[in-house]
C-alpha cells in the first residue's frame, strides 16, 4: 500500500520567513498529489494539487509545490509566510491505477508563524 | 453551493452510549469518505463509498463502528457502544468519481466520550 511521509511534524517560523514542508510518498506508478490545510478549529481545505504537466504547481495564498518524480517528493513552499498561515498542513496521495479516488494522507505538519 | 454538511458539530456522550454521526455530501458527488482525526494517529480513512456502496472499510477500527449510505445524499457513521478512546474529530468528505478529483471535507463532528 502507498504511504505518505511528512518529516517535519512541527515548524515554527517568524513572519516573512520562507517555508518548505517536505512530503515523500512510496509508490512508483502514476499518482495525483495534494496539499490540504487545516486552520485551527476548521475543516481541511485544498491548497493545491498536481495531476500532470508542469511539475511546479501554484495554489492559493501564495503557496506552491514542486513534484520531483525521481525523488518521490512533493514539497510545499511559500517564500514569505504570514501569521495567518498558522495551521496544520497535510500532504496526500491518490494512486491512479485501479480507478477510484482514495486519498492517503500524511501525518501532518503543524506550522506556527510568530509575529 | 452547499458544501459537505455534517451533524452534530459537537457531541459529548457517556461511555456505552450509542453515537450517530450524519453526513450530507455535495450534490452530484458519487464518492463519500469518513475520516477520523486524533492527535495520536492523525487523519485515518475509516470507510468510503462509491455510488452508495461501501468499497473499502478496512479502516473501521472494530465492530463497534458501522457506516451506512442508504441514498446518494445521506450517510451515517454509528458507534455502539462508544468508548473514551473514540473521542476524535470525525470528518465526512465527498468527491466526484474521476481519479484525482478534489475531495471536499465537511467541518467535522467533534466527539467526546466521557
Amino acid at each position: 500500500a502507498q504511504s505518505v511521509s511528512q518529516h517535519n511534524h512541527h515548524v515554527i517560523l517568524s513572519e516573512a520567513a520562507s517555508l518548505e514542508l517536505g512530503c515523500n510518498y512510496s509508490y512508483g506508478g502514476t499518482v495525483n498529489l495534494f496539499w490540504y490545510v487545516q486552520y485551527p478549529g476548521q475543516h481541511l481545505q485544498l491548497l493545491l494539487k498536481y495531476f500532470s504537466g508542469d511539475p511546479l504547481v501554484k495554489g492559493i495564498k501564495g503557496f506552491e509545490a514542486e513534484f520531483i518524480k525521481s525523488k518521490f517528493s512533493f514539497n510545499l513552499r511559500k517564500p514569505s509566510v504570514q501569521w495567518s498561515d498558522t495551521a496544520e498542513y497535510f500532504c496526500a496521495v491518490n494512486i491512479l491505477t485501479g480507478g477510484g479516488n482514495k486519498l492517503t494522507f500524511g501525518t501532518g505538519t503543524q506550522l506556527k508563524v510568530e509575529l | 453551493d452547499a458544501g459537505v454538511i455534517q451533524s452534530p458539530r459537537h457531541e459529548v456522550t457517556e461511555m456505552g452510549q450509542e453515537v450517530t454521526l450524519r453526513c450530507k455530501p455535495i450534490s452530484g458527488h458519487d464518492y463519500l469518505f469518513w475520516y477520523r482525526q486524533t492527535m495520536m494517529r492523525g487523519l485515518e480513512l475509516l470507510i468510503y463509498f462509491n455510488n452508495n456502496v461501501p468499497i473499502d472499510d478496512s479502516g473501521m477500527p472494530e465492530d463497534r463502528f458501522s457506516a451506512k449510505m442508504p441514498n446518494a445524499s445521506f450517510s451515517t457513521l454509528k458507534i455502539q457502544p462508544s468508548e473514551p478512546r473514540d473521542s476524535a474529530v470525525y470528518f465526512c468528505a465527498s468527491s466526484l468519481s474521476l481519479p484525482g478529483n478534489t475531495i471536499y471535507f465537511g467541518e467535522g463532528s467533534w466527539l467526546t466520550v466521557v
